[in-house]
């Protein structure tokens, strides 16, 4: 069955320092989405992507962060300058049409 | 604004007991309405989902969930639990109706635990 991967399943950095998270959506999918979860707190929406531009992003969603697709089969998050809120686990989310959102295993981000 | 409630944070079934987890929404228009499960150290993985039509649907591992609109809710039911139930079970609604691409709002998530 396809799934949503994720890499690095785990990534510890230094405040200030930038990092990227990858993504590999289910091959067929057409939106991708990016999503986090603070320690103990709900799934909050990021961003989603289609066509090579963004189509939706939330107030979290701010200028520190970036997505891109640089290939057929990547879809990455940049976070230029990490902050210790920015410490969360962060999912990919894949669909091919309506709302019906595959998830990756998510990246744990834990910022020093 | 959308929003999703899960009312009870935590709770604890017998295993072979009957499962009820509520969830209710704000929504002005007709919703799409997912219940996820997540494992520890998991993803979310996919349970059920509501779009329209039959209000209640069916979903993997047994588990179904009812639509009603009166009620704005959503609840989620299994007739009888296995321990390897045992997870935090999210409920989410589809920011927009009918619109790929859209945001899911989550709720807080309930924790589920199965004694012996």
């Amino acid at each position: 069955e396809p799934e949503v991967t994720q890499t690095p399943s785990h990534q510890v950095t230094q405040m200030g320092q930038e990092v990227i998270l990858r993504c590999v959506p289910i091959s067929n999918h057409l939106y991708f989405y990016w999503y986090r979860q603070i320690l103990g707190q709900k799934v909050e929406f990021l961003v989603s992507f289609y066509n090579n531009e963004i189509s939706e992003k939330s107030e979290i969603f701010d200028d520190q962060f970036s997505v891109e697709r640089p290939d057929g089969s990547n879809f990455t998050l940049k976070i230029r300058s990490t902050k210790l809120e920015d410490s969360a686990m962060y999912f990919c989310a894949s669909s091919e049409l309506a709302n019906e959102q595959f998830f990756g295993p998510g990246t744990r981000l834990t910022v020093l | 604004a959308q929003s999703v409630t899960q009312p009870d944070i935590h709770i604890t079934v017998s295993e072979g007991a009957s499962l009820e987890l509520r969830c209710n929404y704000s929504y002005g228009a007709t919703p799409y309405l997912f219940w996820y499960v997540q494992s520890p150290g998991q993803g979310l993985q996919l349970l059920l989902k509501y779009f329209s039509g039959d209000t209640l649907v069916q979903g993997i591992k047994g588990f179904e969930a009812e639509f009603k609109r009166s009620q704005s809710s959503f609840n989620l039911r299994k007739p009888s639990v296995h321990w390897s139930d045992a997870a935090e079970y999210f409920c989410a609604v589809g920011a927009q109706a009918n619109q790929a691409g859209t945001a899911l709002i989550f709720g807080k998530g309930t924790t589920l635990s199965v004694s012996s």
